[in-house]
């Protein structure tokens, strides 16, 4: 596609369930970001891949969060046992190199 | 204390004025980004500045890196400029892993 693309937009869900946030890069950029931006602030940095390797998962912030990216394309941030700390909205970015990043819309978690 | 820090945090403006929008960072940097973030969440890079000045139609961006400081500018603003405006630096040592401002709320009055 033309641009980077996240679904769901929005999700809402019960404290305590499992959700899937999928990021669709532009074709062929190599670098894949997540980024977590709580309401009011800048977003955060959570993971970094490049290709399917995932290089930097420094700023997840716990065991609950998982993200993967198995053929280099596609990547998938997965959020096990929510909490309501954990609604935000995520932000998908690639890159071709380490310079301009291009961002998805975004999803809305929201938790309940 | 917050890497990157920016202001003001809000910024209401009639239409036609000249805005200013600060962004100040303690680490050292390679590039700059200004990025623009409209209400829904998605975020459009405007620019990235490793030295001096950066025009794209009403937006400047200018950057002395001695001082540590960055400006966006907008001029002729226009009610459609109302967004939040975001500085991003890459963290050093890092595959290109942004710290972002808490960014600045832009409102242009018609």
């Amino acid at each position: 596609g033309a641009g980077v693309s996240q679904s769901p937009r929005y999700k809402v869900a019960k404290r305590g369930q499992d959700v899937a946030l999928r990021c669709d890069p532009i074709s062929g950029h190599v670098s894949l970001f997540w980024y977590q931006q709580a309401l009011g602030q800048g977003p955060e940095f959570l993971t970094y891949f490049q290709n399917e390797a995932q290089l930097d998962k420094s700023g997840l912030p716990s065991d609950r969060f998982f993200a993967e990216r198995p053929e280099g394309s596609v990547s998938t941030l997965k959020i096990q046992r929510t909490q309501q700390e954990d609604s935000a909205v995520y932000l998908c970015a690639s890159s071709s190199d380490r310079n301009i990043q291009y961002f998805g819309a975004g999803t809305r978690l929201s938790v309940l | 204390k917050n890497e990157v820090e920016q202001s003001p945090q809000n910024l209401t403006a009639q239409e036609g004025e000249f805005i200013t929008i600060n962004c100040s960072y303690s680490v050292g940097i390679s590039a700059l980004h200004w990025l623009q973030q409209h209400p829904g969440g998605g975020i459009v890079s405007l620019f990235m500045l490793s030295s001096g000045k950066k025009k794209h139609g009403r937006l400047i961006a200018t950057i002395n890196i001695q001082e540590k400081h960055s400006s966006l500018h907008i001029t002729a603003s226009h009610p459609r400029d109302s967004a939040v405006y975001i500085c991003a630096v890459p963290l050093r040592g890092s595959q290109g892993n942004l710290i972002f401002g808490k960014g600045t709320k832009l409102s242009v009055k018609p």
